[in-house]
C-alpha cells in the first residue's frame, strides 16, 4: 500500500528554527509538495519538490531525497502565525496525489 | 489573485436531509477536486474531474453522495440522506490539469465548507 508518515505534533519556539520531516512510500514518484493549513482554513500551497535536493523559499526551504523516500520542510525565524498543521502529499505513477495527515505545529513565545 | 470560490462556508443540517456545496474552480482550470477532510487527517479525495468527466470517483460513496460538473466549470456536491459520519470540512480544489506539467500540477484549495449533521 501507499504511506506517508509524518510526526502528529511539534512544538517549537518563537524566533527559532524547526524541521518537519516526512517519509513516504508510494506507487511510483513524481513530485512532493507542502502544504500549510491554518486551523479551521483550507490548505495553501508551499513548495513543491521532484529532484533531489533544497529548494528555499524565504523562511521556508524544502529537502528531498529520493533514494531514501524523505523529504523536510524547514521554517525559520518562526513567527506566531506559523502554528498551522504542515501537510506532505506525494504525486504516485498515476499522478495522483498522495496526502500524509499533517504535523501539528505549535509556536510558543 | 483567482481563488477557488465555495459556498456555504458552514452547514449545519439533521441526519437523513440533504445538503449540497457548490464550488467554482479558479478560471481555466481543467481539474476539479472534491475531498473530505476528518479533523486531525489529510484530505481524502471524493472525486475528480477532468473538464466535465469524471476521473475518479472510487472514494465516493455512491449510494448516498453524488457530484456533477455539467458544463465543466462549476460543480456541486450532494449528499443524500447525510449522516451523523458526513460530520466533516469538504474542501474543493483546482489545478490546471492539462498539457506535459502533469507532474508540476500544483492544487489550489477554496476556503472548505464545515458540515456538521446532528
Amino acid at each position: 500500500g501507499q504511506n506517508i508518515d509524518q510526526p502528529t505534533e511539534m512544538t517549537a519556539t518563537e524566533g527559532a528554527i524547526v524541521q518537519i520531516n516526512c517519509t513516504y512510500q508510494t506507487s511510483g514518484f513524481n513530485g512532493l509538495f507542502w502544504y500549510q493549513q491554518h486551523a479551521g482554513e483550507a490548505p495553501t500551497f508551499l513548495s513543491y519538490n521532484v529532484l533531489d535536493g533544497l529548494e528555499e523559499k524565504g523562511r521556508f526551504s524544502s529537502f528531498l531525497s529520493r533514494s531514501k523516500g524523505y523529504s523536510y520542510l524547514l521554517l525559520k525565524e518562526l513567527q506566531m502565525k506559523d502554528s498551522a498543521s504542515y501537510l506532505c502529499a506525494v504525486r504516485d505513477s498515476n499522478y495522483q496525489l498522495i496526502w500524509g495527515a499533517g504535523t501539528k505545529l505549535i509556536i510558543k513565545p | 489573485e483567482a481563488e477557488v470560490a465555495q459556498s456555504p462556508r458552514y452547514k449545519i443540517t439533521e441526519k437523513s436531509q440533504a445538503v449540497a456545496f457548490w464550488c467554482d474552480p479558479i478560471s481555466g482550470h481543467a481539474t476539479l477536486y472534491w475531498y473530505r477532510q476528518i479533523l486531525g487527517q489529510g484530505p481524502e479525495l471524493l472525486v475528480q474531474f477532468q473538464d466535465e468527466s469524471v476521473v475518479d470517483d472510487s472514494q465516493l460513496p455512491k449510494d448516498r453522495f453524488s457530484a456533477e460538473r455539467l458544463k465543466g466549470v462549476d460543480s456541486t456536491l450532494k449528499i443524500q440522506p447525510a449522516e451523523l459520519g458526513d460530520s466533516a470540512m469538504y474542501l474543493c480544489a483546482s489545478s490546471l490539469g492539462q498539457g506535459e506539467g502533469l507532474a508540476t500540477d500544483t492544487q489550489y484549495f477554496g476556503p472548505g465548507t464545515r458540515l456538521t449533521v446532528l
